[in-house]
C-alpha cells in the first residue's frame, strides 16, 4: 500500500541556515504530495502541494519538486526564520472519483530555529 | 479565508463515556474526514464521507465511531464507549472535491481517564 517516509527529527538550524527535509513515498501510479506544518498548539496547515512529476510546489519561501524518478518530495527553504519551527508533514494523496481523498502522513519531522 | 471549525477544542471525559466532537467544514466542500494524532505519534486517517455515506474507512474505525452529517453544516464523530487509548487530538478536515487540497480544523483534544 501507499507510504510516506520522512527523515528523523529534530531537526535544528540557526536563522538563515539552509533547510531540507527529506521525504520519499511508496505508492503505485500518480499520486498528489503535500506539505503541512504543525505550528505548535495549532492544527494542520497546507504548506505546498504538487500534483504531478516534476512539479514543483512553492509557499512562503518553501519549496519541494515532485520526482518520480526518486520518489521524494523534499522540502527546502534558503533561510529559515525562528517562526518556521514546527512540525512538518509529508503526506500522499489521491485525485479523482474513484479514490476517497485520503492522505497518507509521514511521521512528522519536527524543526527547532535557534536565533 | 473560509475554515474548518471544530467543538470543542478539549474534552476530558471518563473511560467508557461517550463522546460527540462537532465540525463544520468549508459551506462549499462535498467530502468529510476525520484524522486523528496520538501524542507524539503520525497522523491516521479514520474515515471519509461523501453524499451521506463513508466512502472509506481506516482499521482504527471500528463500531465504537460513527459519523454523521445531521444537518447542512455539521460533521461530528462519535465515540460510543472512549477507552483509554482513544486520547489523541481528533482533526476534522474537508475538501471541494476527492484528493484536492484538504483543509484540516484547528482540532479537538480528547483525554479519556
Amino acid at each position: 500500500g501507499d507510504s510516506v517516509t520522512q527523515m528523523e527529527g529534530p531537526v535544528t538550524l540557526s536563522e538563515e541556515a539552509f533547510l531540507t527535509i527529506n521525504c520519499t513515498y511508496t505508492a503505485t501510479g500518480y499520486p498528489s504530495l503535500f506539505w503541512y506544518v504543525q505550528y505548535p498548539g495549532e492544527g494542520l496547515q497546507l504548506l505546498l502541494k504538487a500534483t504531478k512529476a516534476d512539479d514543483k510546489g512553492s509557499n512562503k519561501g518553501f519549496e519541494a519538486t515532485y520526482r518520480k524518478e526518486t520518489t521524494s518530495f523534499h522540502l527546502e527553504k534558503g533561510s529559515v526564520q525562528v517562526s518556521d519551527s514546527a512540525v512538518y508533514f509529508c503526506a500522499l494523496g489521491r485525485y479523482g472519483s474513484s479514490n476517497t481523498g485520503k492522505l497518507i502522513f509521514g511521521q512528522g519531522t519536527t524543526l527547532q530555529v535557534k536565533p | 479565508e473560509p475554515e474548518v471549525t471544530q467543538t470543542p477544542s478539549h474534552q476530558v471525559t471518563q473511560m467508557g463515556q461517550e463522546v460527540i466532537l462537532r465540525c463544520v467544514p468549508i459551506s462549499n466542500h462535498l467530502y468529510f474526514y476525520w484524522y486523528r494524532q496520538i501524542l507524539g505519534q503520525k497522523v491516521e486517517f479514520l474515515v471519509s464521507f461523501y453524499n451521506n455515506e463513508i466512502s472509506e474507512k481506516s482499521e482504527i474505525f471500528d463500531d465504537q465511531f460513527s459519523v454523521e452529517r445531521p444537518d447542512g453544516s455539521n460533521f461530528t464523530l462519535k465515540i460510543r464507549s472512549t477507552k483509554l487509548e482513544d486520547s489523541a487530538m481528533y482533526f476534522c478536515a474537508s475538501s471541494e472535491i476527492s484528493g484536492n487540497t484538504i483543509y484540516f480544523g484547528e482540532g479537538s483534544w480528547l483525554t479519556v481517564v
